[in-house]
């Protein structure tokens, strides 16, 4: 019974494809979110979502799209992948806007060889 | 821009003995302070957590400190025990949005 869930856990693709990580969680959080993680292990918040509406984007490629079929999906879709782009990304979700305390999934390691 | 920074990359202490880890921050706005831990090929666990309105905050064998003035936290964890080896993030968060920004963690080894 997870709770917060990705897929895949690991992705390795060549440069200038495009892919997606898809996000799910079933504990009827409102708020979800993308993070990365670097080589540096720095978790930086790229995205959040409330209620399927966009409320955080950080200053982030527009290669990234973010999308929100429902409250419980956030997908992250990556267009023309760069070697930079290379990192555990971590989707996370809350109860609601302005809730401290965030939910993680078990990451998506993205290899862009 | 690193706002909320952890300096030590790795931490080892002797199981049943005091493990200390420190955070500073330098954005004054950040009024929640978290910590998680994290183990490997897993996502971040919550563990603790203190308001800006408070000082201390005690949850079993954690026990998180703030202390404002000096823009630094610490997370206190007695008796330490072999399964707390793991890393641990500092976050912090302010407004609305929780825009939560991280440490880049601190990496505890507990020996027996």
């Amino acid at each position: 019974d997870t709770a917060v869930s990705q897929t895949p856990k690991y992705l390795v693709t060549q440069m200038g494809n495009d892919k997606s990580i898809k996000c799910e969680q079933n504990l009827g959080h409102d708020t979800m979110y993308w993070y990365k993680q670097d080589s540096k292990k720095f978790l930086k918040i790229m995205f959040s979502y409330n209620n399927k509406e966009l409320i955080i984007n950080e200053t982030v490629p527009n290669r990234f799209s973010p999308k929100s079929p429902d409250k419980a999906h956030l997908n992250l879709h990556i267009n023309s992948l760069e070697l930079g782009d290379s990192a555990v990304y971590f989707c996370a979700s809350s109860p609601r806007q302005g809730a401290n305390e965030q939910f993680f999934g078990p990451g998506t390691r993205l290899t862009v060889l | 821009d690193q706002q909320v920074k952890q300096n030590s990359p790795s931490l080892s202490v002797q199981e049943g003995r005091i493990s200390i880890l420190n955070c500073d921050y330098t954005n004054s706005m950040f009024d929640y302070f978290l910590w998680y831990k994290k183990y490997p090929a897993e996502g971040p666990t919550f563990l603790i957590s203190i308001s800006s309105i408070k000082d201390k905050n005690e949850d079993g064998r954690f026990t998180v400190f703030l202390n404002k003035s000096a823009k630094h936290l610490s997370l206190h964890i007695v008796p330490s025990q072999p399964g707390d080896s793991a890393v641990y993030f500092c976050a912090a968060s302010s407004g609305y949005n929780n825009d939560m920004r991280f440490g880049a963690g601190t990496r505890l080894t507990v020996k027996p």
